[in-house]
């Protein structure tokens, strides 16, 4: 079956480091998603991705979050400066098309020092 | 504000029971849910989903409820089993924003043998 693939899964970091956290979509998805979960509260959406542009973010997706999608397979959220509030686990989602379950990727944990 | 929320942080329940985590949400204009299971360390799993233009849907020993009238879903499973602890979540799918999912705060299910 196919699935989103996260790499690392585990990634530690000194403040204010820049981190790349990786994810390989399913490979006929359209829209890709990041997501974070910081320890014991709820999933946050944090940005979409379509057609090669962000089509939504939030309020937490600020200047020191970028998304690319270098080539055809991967989908990379990168953090240019990570602080403390930044760890969490870190989930990739993707969907084939609007309305359509998405699916979800194992998670990186980020954890800052 | 728009908003999903679950009633219940925890839910303890006996091998072979029926389950029933319940969710509201806020948004009227909502069109689409999904149930997520979410293990320890893993991301969120598709359970099931429903759409608006319908009040019930069953799977394999889950079924979702929706009561647009009183904006409320429930998630039921039967003859629950230990491999059904987990948390679970429920999700708003916003097909106007990107297809973002908003998630509620989660519900603990523990299975007792």
């Amino acid at each position: 079956e196919p699935e989103v693939t996260q790499t690392p899964s585990h990634q530690v970091t000194q403040m204010g480091q820049e981190v790349i956290l990786r994810c390989v979509p399913i490979s006929n998805h359209l829209y890709f998603y990041w997501y974070r979960q910081i320890l014991g509260q709820k999933v946050e959406f944090l940005v979409s991705f379509y057609n090669n542009e962000i089509s939504e973010k939030s309020e937490i997706f600020d200047d020191q979050f970028s998304v690319e999608r270098p080539d055809g397979s991967n989908f990379t959220l990168k953090i240019r400066s990570t602080k403390l509030e930044d760890s969490a686990m870190y989930f990739c989602a993707s969907i084939v098309w609007l309305n359509t379950e998405a699916f979800f990727g194992q998670g990186t944990r980020l954890t800052v020092v | 504000g728009e908003s999903v929320g679950l009633h219940l942080p925890t839910l303890s329940v006996q091998e072979g029971d029926n389950s029933i985590i319940n969710c509201a949400y806020s948004n009227s204009a909502s069109d689409y849910f999904i149930w997520y299971k979410q293990e320890s360390g893993k991301g969120p799993q598709f359970i099931i989903d429903i759409r608006s233009n319908m009040d019930k849907r069953q799977g394999q020993r889950v079924t979702v409820l929706l009561n647009k009238t009183v904006k409320h879903l429930s998630l039921q499973i039967a003859a629950t089993q230990p491999g059904d602890s987990a948390v679970y979540f429920c999700a708003e799918n916003r097909y106007n924003a990107g297809n973002m999912l908003t998630f509620g705060g989660g519900t603990r299910l523990m299975v007792k043998p």
